[in-house]
């Protein structure tokens, strides 16, 4: 039973234009969200987050929106660069519960 | 650096094998977690400690495993008597625990079991 989904196992999208990354998740205990990028052979980075009291954060190119009623958070990159090629995970956690990620999305970036 | 670090990167052993992992967090952390990642799958929760005290453990989790933090820093978790389902990615993270927590993440330690 996943509680955090990403339904698009992969996304490519030209450089310069716009990168949606989609999440849902079901448990409404989640009241606190994240963005991790990852590279191969290396462990996930923190990209951004955003809070349930909260509809929209923004840092630089990254925007991150949450949508409480659909119980859906997107992540919007722009512009796209291909070094934002990676595989990104959403995750998910609230009080009395574990960070729950995910299974990725891989963004390719083409030149 | 005072990342997150992790050893070995990489561990091939033969099924049946006992395998031990460190993992040595962010210093003024004081939470440490650690997670398994399988191909095309996410992060899966596996544990965690919050200081040497070990407050949850997944259910998922066979009693094959186990994981310590004596003194309440480095960790190690160890896998007995190895099984091919258990090559994965093994992920070792640690926070500061407070309101908007976030995961600081190894590099992880790839385990091969053949």
């Amino acid at each position: 039973d996943q509680q955090v989904k990403q339904n698009s196992p992969s996304l490519s999208v030209q450089e310069g234009r716009i990168s949606i990354l989609n999440c849902d998740y079901t448990n409404s205990m989640f009241d606190y969200f994240l963005w991790y990028k990852k590279y191969p052979a290396e462990g996930p980075t923190f990209l951004i987050s955003i809070s349930s009291i909260k509809d929209k954060n923004e840092d630089g190119r990254f925007t991150v929106f949450l949508n409480k009623s659909a119980k859906h958070l997107s992540l919007h990159i722009v512009p796209s660069q291909p070094g934002d090629s990676a595989v990104y995970f959403c995750a998910a956690t609230g009080y009395g519960q574990n960070f729950v990620f995910g299974p990725g999305t891989r963004l390719s970036v083409l030149p | 650096d005072t990342g997150v670090s992790q050893n070995p990167r990489h561990k091939i052993t033969k099924r049946g094998q006992n395998v031990t992992f460190r993992c040595d967090p962010i210093s003024e952390h004081n939470r440490l977690y650690w997670y398994r990642q399988t191909l095309g799958q996410g992060p899966e929760f596996l544990t965690y400690f919050q200081n040497e005290a070990q407050l949850e453990k997944s259910r998922l989790l066979s009693d094959r495993f186990s994981a310590e933090r004596p003194k309440g820093s480095f960790s190690t978790l160890e896998i007995q008597r190895t099984e091919q389902g258990d090559s994965a990615m093994y992920l070792c993270a640690s926070s500061l625990f407070a309101t908007n927590e976030k995961l600081f993440f190894g590099s992880g330690t790839q385990l091969s079991v053949l």
